[in-house]
C-alpha cells in the first residue's frame, strides 16, 4: 500500500539556518502531496500542497517540489526563525483502487527546534 | 471566523467509563474525521463521515463510536472497550472527502 517516510527528528537548527526536512513516498496512483504543521498544543494546519509532478507548493517562506522521479516532496526554507519550531507532517492523498475512496496517508512527523 | 471547535481541551476519566469528545464545525464542510495522535507517531484515522447520517471505520475504530446527526457535529465516544485510550484526539473537516483538512485544536484525554 501507499506510505510516507519522513526523516526522524528532532531537527535542531540555529535561527537563520537553511532547513530541509526530507519526505519520500510510495504510491500506486498519482497522489497529491501535502505538508502540515502542528504548533505546540494545537491541531494541524495545512502549510502547502502540490497536486502533480513538478508542482511547487509554497507558503510562509517554505517550499516543496513534487518530484515524481525520486518520489520525494522535501520541505525547505532558506532562513528559519524561532517561531518555526513545530512538528511538520508530510502526507499524501491517493485513491487505493479505481472504485475506492481517497485515503490520506501520514508520515510520522518531524519535530523542528530552532534555537535563537 | 469559521473553524472547528473541540471541547474540552483536557479530559480526565477513570478506567471503565465511556467518554464523549465534542467536535463542531461552522465551515459548512461535508466531510469530518477523527484522528488519534500518540507521541512520536503520525496520525491514525479512527472514523470518518462524508455526509450526514453516514460514517465509516478508519484504521483503528475498535473501542470507539461516532454519530453524525447534524452536518456541523461529529462527536466521538471512547468506550471502556478501548484498551489504551489515553491520547491526543484531533477532529478535522474538509469540503469534500480528503480535500485539504482543517483541524481543531484537539482534546487530550487521560484515563487512569
Amino acid at each position: 500500500g501507499d506510505s510516507v517516510t519522513q526523516m526522524e527528528g528532532p531537527v535542531t537548527l540555529s535561527e537563520e539556518a537553511f532547513l530541509t526536512i526530507n519526505c519520500t513516498y510510495t504510491a500506486t496512483g498519482y497522489p497529491s502531496l501535502f505538508w502540515y504543521v502542528q504548533y505546540p498544543g494545537e491541531g494541524l494546519q495545512l502549510l502547502l500542497k502540490a497536486t502533480k509532478a513538478d508542482d511547487k507548493g509554497s507558503n510562509k517562506g517554505f517550499e516543496a517540489t513534487y518530484r515524481k522521479e525520486t518520489t520525494s516532496f522535501h520541505l525547505e526554507k532558506g532562513s528559519v526563525q524561532v517561531s518555526d519550531s513545530a512538528v511538520y507532517f508530510c502526507a499524501l492523498s491517493d485513491r487505493q483502487g479505481k472504485d475506492s475512496n481517497y485515503q490520506l496517508i501520514w508520515g510520522a512527523g518531524t519535530k523542528l527546534i530552532i534555537k535563537p | 471566523d469559521g473553524g472547528i471547535t473541540q471541547s474540552p481541551k483536557y479530559l480526565f476519566r477513570k478506567e471503565g467509563q465511556n467518554v464523549t469528545l465534542s467536535c463542531e464545525q461552522n465551515l459548512n464542510h461535508d466531510a469530518m474525521y477523527w484522528y488519534r495522535q500518540d507521541p512520536g507517531q503520525g496520525l491514525r484515522l479512527i472514523y470518518y463521515s462524508q455526509i450526514v447520517n453516514d460514517f465509516q471505520k478508519g484504521d483503528i475504530a475498535e473501542g470507539y463510536s461516532v454519530s453524525r446527526e447534524k452536518k456541523e457535529s461529529f462527536p466521538l465516544t471512547v468506550t471502556s472497550a478501548q484498551k489504551n485510550p489515553t491520547a491526543f484526539y484531533l477532529c478535522a473537516s474538509s469540503s469534500i472527502h480528503m480535500a485539504p483538512l482543517h483541524f481543531g485544536n484537539g482534546t487530550r484525554l487521560t484515563v487512569t
